[in-house]
């Protein structure tokens, strides 16, 4: 029973073509995240939804666009690939609240290649 | 903003030597903090927490203790195996606001354990 899951796992595709990675949580968790690791290791977080509500978006091309359709799914969609986007994303949820502290739980990850 | 130092990687040590990994981190607030472990081809998963000064974080052996005054959350384990080869990264969340748990990460230390 896998807690957070992730589709496709590998992704390989061509420049300037459009692509979109599904997430899925089971634990009944309000929050939702998405995080782009680099070839370098460095992860940074893309968005969050708490309830389907946007309530992180950091500094992201528009190219990106998260969609929340319930508090169980967060897809991220992405136009117009460009090679700097070739990364391995990791989709996380918690239960987060104001007060913090609360643990991330990690997908496996999506490792896109943009030729 | 917030911000996450780790030290410089990768370590490579012998199996049951001892492990120190430091960590360093740059908040407004008082921020919950994490040591998250990343196994190869997988997901990160929680190794520890500890969300108030002077609070102490444990699980499998390694250890790691919330010092406000020196803002370092440093992970240690006194004899290391084989299986703890992996990326440790080092994490923060902030309270309140609209942080709601997002991860602010340091920039990952790969370790490689020999028999």
């Amino acid at each position: 029973d896998t807690a957070v899951s992730q589709t496709p796992k590998y992704l390989v595709t061509q420049m300037g073509n459009d692509k979109s990675i599904k997430c899925e949580q089971n634990l009944g968790h309000d929050t939702m995240y998405w995080y782009k690791q680099d070839s370098k290791k460095f992860l940074k977080i893309m968005f969050s939804y708490n309830n389907k509500e946007l309530i992180i978006n950091e500094t992201v091309p528009n190219r990106f666009s998260p969609k929340s359709p319930d508090k169980a799914h967060l897809n991220l969609h992405i136009n117009s690939l460009e090679l700097g986007d070739s990364a391995v994303y990791f989709c996380a949820s918690s239960q987060a609240t104001p007060v913090g502290g609360e643990t991330q739980y990690f997908g496996p990850g999506t490792r896109l290649l943009v030729l | 903003g917030d911000s996450v130092t780790q030290m410089e990687g990768p370590v490579t040590l012998s199996e049951e030597a001892f492990l120190t990994i430091n960590c360093t981190y740059t908040a407004t607030g008082y921020p919950s903090l994490f040591w998250y472990v990343q196994y190869p081809g997988e997901g990160l998963q929680l190794l520890l927490k500890a969300t108030k000064a002077d609070d102490k974080g444990s699980n499998k052996g390694f250890e790691a203790t919330y010092r406000k005054e020196t803002t370092s959350f440093h992970l240690e384990k006194g004899s290391v195996q084989v299986s703890d080869s992996a990326v440790y990264f080092c994490a923060l969340s902030e309270a309140g606001g609209t942080s709601y748990g997002k991860l602010t990460f340091g920039q990952g230390t790969i370790l490689t354990v020999h028999p």
